[in-house]
């Protein structure tokens, strides 16, 4: 079984929609999460930290829920620039990322 | 702030050819070091990881290695590449463990 499992999609919305990512992960020990962005042919970079509380920086938001060992990320109000692949990371002890395969995002006009 | 360098930043090599990309890390010191491969379609996969000069762990059986012959310098080689081995090489190193990881802007490999 994968550490993180995420839907490939692609999900592909209007400009101004609301759209939602969720990702599982399998160890219950896992420490921290995150949320990258990959843009096409580029290396990923880290879009938030997801912490038990939740947070939000601006129209991104982040859960976490150990309860049911998923997390998620809610975009509010897509542009055009959000099309990306969002990969979800879960940590172990030791500091070893486990990432997951992405989910494809496209905004259309 | 940590940079990470890579290079080169796009390579065709024919199979059975060796290759080695190198990975550099400025702005900090000791840093634990990762080689990542992403390949078509598919999510980052694991391949190395250095925690100090000279010391390697495998997390994948394949004809890939790797090296840390300094702090700051860590090396993925291979004596005779497959065309299995094309894909996105990624080095990289965690910012802080709040910051999650750093990456190298990566290595795009096609064996032909």
């Amino acid at each position: 079984r994968k550490e993180v499992e995420q839907d490939p999609g692609p999900f592909n919305v209007p400009e101004g929609a609301t759209v939602a990512f969720n990702c599982t992960y399998s160890n219950s020990a896992s420490q921290s999460f995150f949320w990258y962005r990959q843009d096409c042919r580029k290396e990923p970079k880290l879009l938030m930290s997801v912490y038990s509380s939740g947070n939000e920086d601006g129209r991104f938001t982040a859960q976490l829920n150990r309860a049911s060992q998923y997390i998620s990320l809610l975009i509010r109000d897509s542009k055009l620039s959000d099309s990306a692949t969002y990969l979800c990371v879960s940590t172990s002890t030791g500091n070893q990322f486990y990432f997951g395969t992405g989910t494809s995002l496209t905004v259309i006009p | 702030s940590q940079t990470i360098h890579q290079w080169p930043a796009t390579l065709v090599q024919p199979v059975g050819s060796p290759l080695s990309l190198e990975c550099t890390v400025e702005g900090t010191s000791n840093p634990n070091l990762y080689w990542y491969r992403q390949a078509a379609g598919r999510g980052l996969q694991l391949l190395f990881y250095s925690v100090g000069i000279g010391q390697i762990s495998s997390e994948v059986p394949q004809n890939l290695s790797a090296s840390r012959p300094q702090d700051r310098q860590f090396i993925l080689s291979s004596k005779k590449l497959l065309l299995s081995d094309s894909g996105f090489y990624l080095c990289a190193s965690p910012a802080n463990s709040n910051y999650g990881y750093t990456f190298g802007s990566g290595t795009r490999l096609t064996v032909v």
